[in-house]
């Protein structure tokens, strides 16, 4: 079964508000969550890494006052995109790792700011 | 830093044909190594891994991969493919330690198996 539940699978927002994505990890606890975005034909890109407890790890580039991320259990992480915009459409991934080497991903969350 | 190429955007192919896909990485450290499987529209699902020991690799579904340090390459294989092995594959790697936790991946092979 899913390691990793991500929600929702899919959005259409308008220009202007926020867009809350969860990410749980259903088997096991996880004081490290990953969250990446993907667009149309292209890899994935890591956006932030968000720890437990504390604030997260955003990559360069990566606005944190526009993608705001918590996570405030051991099994669940949010990223919240603030004031979206068309340009933020994109399809957005969750990972949990475990151990020392195997991460999980969510299904992922298709964005469309209309 | 650590940079993965795949060479091949998009790689047709016939049912029950033979198919490689091809990855190659760059690391000053030793990584492990690992080849993702995504369907349209769903997050990715590993498919195999390298940590260490044998540089042969398999998957339950008849996938391999071989490490191969000289050359830097971590080559996807399957002797015959399905129509259901239509996917994007990433290859992707990561530190061994110290440093960066986070997964580098290429770009992706689009995999299109036709009848």
């Amino acid at each position: 079964g899913a390691v990793v539940s991500q929600h929702p699978s899919w959005v259409i927002c308008k220009s202007g508000t926020s867009v809350k994505i969860e990410c749980r990890s259903l088997d096991f606890q996880a004081t490290t969550m990953f969250w990446y975005r993907q667009f149309p034909k292209q890899s994935l890109m890591l956006m932030a890494t968000s720890n437990e407890g504390s604030k997260a790890t955003y990559e360069q580039g990566v606005e944190k006052d526009k993608f705001l991320i918590n996570h405030a259990s051991l099994t669940l992480s949010t990223l919240t995109v603030t004031s979206a915009h068309p340009e933020d459409s994109s399809f957005y991934i969750c990972s949990v790792r475990r151990g020392n080497t195997e991460a999980f991903f969510g299904q992922g969350t298709r964005l469309t700011v209309v | 830093a650590q940079s993965v190429t795949q060479l091949d955007s998009q790689v047709p192919v016939f049912e029950e044909a033979p198919v490689e896909l091809r990855c190659n990485y760059s690391s000053s450290v030793s990584v492990y190594l690992f080849w993702y499987v995504q369907y349209p529209n769903q997050g990715l699902q590993l498919l195999l891994k390298y940590l260490s020991g044998s540089t042969l690799v398999e998957s339950i579904n008849g996938f391999e991969a071989e490490f191969n340090k000289s050359q830097t390459s971590f080559h996807l294989r399957k002797p015959s493919v399905h129509i259901s092995d239509t996917a994007e594959y990433f290859c992707a790697v990561r530190p061994l330690q110290g440093g960066s936790e986070k997964l580098v991946f290429g770009k992706g092979t689009k995999l299109t198996v036709n009848p």
